[in-house]
């Protein structure tokens, strides 16, 4: 039973278009997170959301936006995909005051063409 | 700017010897390191952390030790298994929920 989930995987899209990934964690923590792990393997925070509210927001393009219908799912969605938003995009979550121990989904590869 | 540093790319040792993985990190307000260990098509896997007011901090056959005063962590592993070949990830956190990531060691141990 998957603890971080993501769909879907793998995403091949176009430049321009729309897309969404989707993420669920059945842990029951309060807080959750977007990553972007580039060419360069970096993982670099992009969004956090605890209890539904947006705590983390680090410069991202506008082009980004999550979206947290409930404490257990946080979506991610991309508008006017680009070439260079192509990467592993992975979901994390933690329980507050659980001292940053984050447990991350298998990650979504966005390949924009 | 980059507050945590993994300047070994890639460690390559023997099976049943000790692997080292070395960690720097800059910003003296980051009081919890953790590290992550990550298959190939995996999300990174929690390992081990510890405090900024621990030196040492033990699980099985890991082990992490900090040096606050130089900034530096590493992370032990002995004896060394085919298994633990793997990308390990330092990172590091403060009281923002958010964690810095190094770019990652790829240990590979042979039999």
């Amino acid at each position: 039973d998957t603890a971080v989930s993501q769909t879907p995987k793998y995403l091949v899209t176009q430049m321009g278009n729309d897309k969404s990934i989707k993420c669920e964690q059945n842990l029951g923590h309060d807080t959750m997170y977007w990553y972007k792990q580039d060419s360069k393997k970096f993982l670099k925070i992009m969004f956090s959301y605890n209890n539904k509210e947006l705590i983390i927001n680090e410069t991202v393009p506008n082009r980004f936006s999550p979206k947290s219908p409930d404490k257990a799912h946080l979506n991610l969605h991309i508008n006017s995909l680009e070439l260079g938003d192509s990467a592993v995009y992975f979901c994390a979550s933690s329980q507050h005051g659980a001292k940053n121990i984050q447990y991350f989904g298998a990650g979504t590869r966005l390949s924009v063409l | 700017d980059q507050q945590v540093k993994q300047n070994s790319p890639s460690l390559s040792v023997q099976e049943g010897r000790i692997s080292i993985l070395n960690c720097d990190y800059t910003n003296s307000m980051f009081d919890y390191f953790l590290w992550y260990k990550k298959y190939p098509a995996e999300g990174p896997t929690f390992l081990i952390s510890i405090s900024s007011i621990k030196d040492k901090n033990e699980d099985g056959r890991f082990t992490v030790f900090l040096n606050k005063s130089a900034k530096h962590l590493s992370l032990h592993i002995v004896p060394s298994q085919p298994g633990d070949s793997a990308v390990y990830f330092c990172a590091a956190g403060g009281s923002n929920y958010k964690l810095t990531f190094g770019k990652g060691t790829l240990l590979t141990v042979n039999p």
